[in-house]
């Protein structure tokens, strides 16, 4: 069983730039979510894609938008960088109807410069 | 407005003692009640689940104890071992399509 893989590792962009992070789910899911965690504190729910559609969305910017292919993989988009959008971004997956169990991958480390 | 309130931000304790974290949550409608644990660099790993319709679930060394009436659970980490040391995060998540709302994480050290 292939757990939850993220890339890349570590990013950094400069404030206004655009930036596409990516998500490989685990085998034998089919809905992704994805979390802001800022430095010290918990993960922060950003979307979650079911079907190749949002159909989930925490207190996010419309500048944060992503996209679930048919392989059940995601992509997460920031535009117009912040220096608050510094953090760590993390994938989780999940078999849509089932016990609610999110699987989460090692993240990505965004910094804003 | 923090949905889950988590305490104590740090806690340190002796190894073989027991450590035990505090969550309360305020949104009736949540109904499942994760604990992770996350190393640093590393992202947060499930550890123990319950849902409200039971008070206790243990597995292992781990114990989620759950009160619905006074919305508030726990986690119980027995025998406490030097590479329990990590930061939990209590989580909680209502039906449909929510993602998990965390609290702000305990910083668990387990002296040797």
């Amino acid at each position: 069983e292939t757990g939850v893989t993220q890339s890349p590792t570590h990013l950094i962009k400069t404030r206004g730039q655009q930036v596409t992070l990516r998500c490989s789910s685990q085998s034998g899911h089919n809905t992704v979510s994805w979390y802001q965690q800022a430095l010290g504190q918990g993960p922060q729910f950003i979307f979650q894609y079911y079907r190749e559609e949002e159909n989930g969305r925490g207190n996010f910017p419309p500048r944060f938008s992503g996209l679930q292919f048919p392989n059940y993989s995601s992509e997460l988009n920031v535009n117009a960088l912040e220096l608050d959008d510094s953090a760590l971004y993390l994938c989780a997956s999940s078999w849509w109807g089932g016990y609610y169990e999110q699987y989460f991958g090692p993240g990505t480390r965004l910094t804003v410069t | 407005q923090q949905q889950v309130k988590q305490s104590p931000q740090s806690l340190i304790v002796q190894k073989g003692g027991i450590s035990i974290i505090n969550c309360a949550y305020e949104n009736t409608a949540f109904d499942y009640f994760p604990w992770y644990q996350q190393f640093p660099g590393k992202g947060p790993a499930l550890l123990i689940a319950i849902r409200p319709d039971v008070s206790e679930k243990k597995e292992g060394r781990f114990t989620i104890s759950f009160n619905k009436s006074a919305k508030q659970f726990s986690l119980h980490i027995m025998d406490s071992q030097p590479g329990d040391s990590a930061t939990y995060f209590c989580a909680a998540r209502g039906g449909g399509a929510d993602g998990l709302t965390f609290g702000k994480g305990t910083h668990l050290i387990i002296q040797p």
